[in-house]
């Protein structure tokens, strides 16, 4: 199996641009997605392949990837984006799936 | 709407066993693979495993391979984790999680509200 690496928490200002970062080798093959967790709910997924949101999804939200490393843009970010950020990816084998560890982020 | 709704955590001892399931309603069950997610209080997410819309296809995390069975019954609309041989480190929230669309994807768009599974003497 392979591993993500995810910075353990980040913080932003109201209304600025914020990237959250995820590293793993096996982001050379696959495109990671992304969920937000609030405190008590269920993980919601935000970003799916290349730069793909599901519906209701602000268009705030955007993704990226170069190399083995994913990256989540929130431009303008909302007092409602603070959460815990996770990625996830297939693993090198294609048949796994793997976590990032979190990225709790804080808008000031 | 998608609704997933589990059921059957709570408390079992080490070296216990105990069933998992996930009620789903308003959309095609047979048509997607499903998947079983879990997160430890106050850690991170944790795949667990994922069937295909079959039954035919199945993974396991290392963690749980050997322990944990994974099934559906696509006539009731049902996913199922059997978990035997328990330990205190399975302690978790279970989410059920279908993916985003009727093919392999391993994007989770809808999730259940999951069910606490407690390990403990």
């Amino acid at each position: 199996s392979s591993e993500l690496t995810q910075d353990p928490a980040v913080s932003v200002a109201l209304g600025q641009t914020v990237r959250i970062t995820c590293q793993g080798d096996s982001l050379r093959s696959y495109y990671a997605s992304w969920y937000q967790q609030k405190p008590g709910q269920a993980p919601v997924l935000v970003i799916y392949g290349k730069n793909n949101r599901p519906s209701g999804i602000p268009d705030r939200f955007s993704g990226s990837s170069s190399g083995n490393t994913a990256s989540l843009t929130i431009t303008g970010a909302q007092a409602e984006d603070e959460a815990d950020y996770y990625c996830n990816s297939r693993d090198s084998s294609g048949n796994l799936w793997v976590f990032g560890g979190g990225t709790k982020l804080t808008v000031l | 709407q998608v609704q997933l709704v589990e059921s059957g955590g709570g408390l079992v001892k080490p070296g216990g066993s105990l069933r998992l399931s996930c009620a789903a309603s308003g959309f095609t069950f047979s048509d997607y693979y499903m998947s079983w997610i879990r997160q430890a209080p106050g850690k991170g997410l944790e795949w667990v495993s994922y069937i295909s819309s079959s039954g035919s296809t199945i993974y396991y995390a290392d963690s749980v391979k050997g322990r944990f069975t994974i099934s559906r019954d696509n006539a009731k609309n049902s996913l199922y984790l059997q978990m035997n041989s328990l330990r205190a480190e399975d302690t978790a929230v279970y989410y059920c999680a279908r993916d985003l669309y009727p093919s392999s994807s391993g994007w989770w768009g809808d999730w259940g509200q999951g069910t606490l599974v407690t390990v403990s003497s």
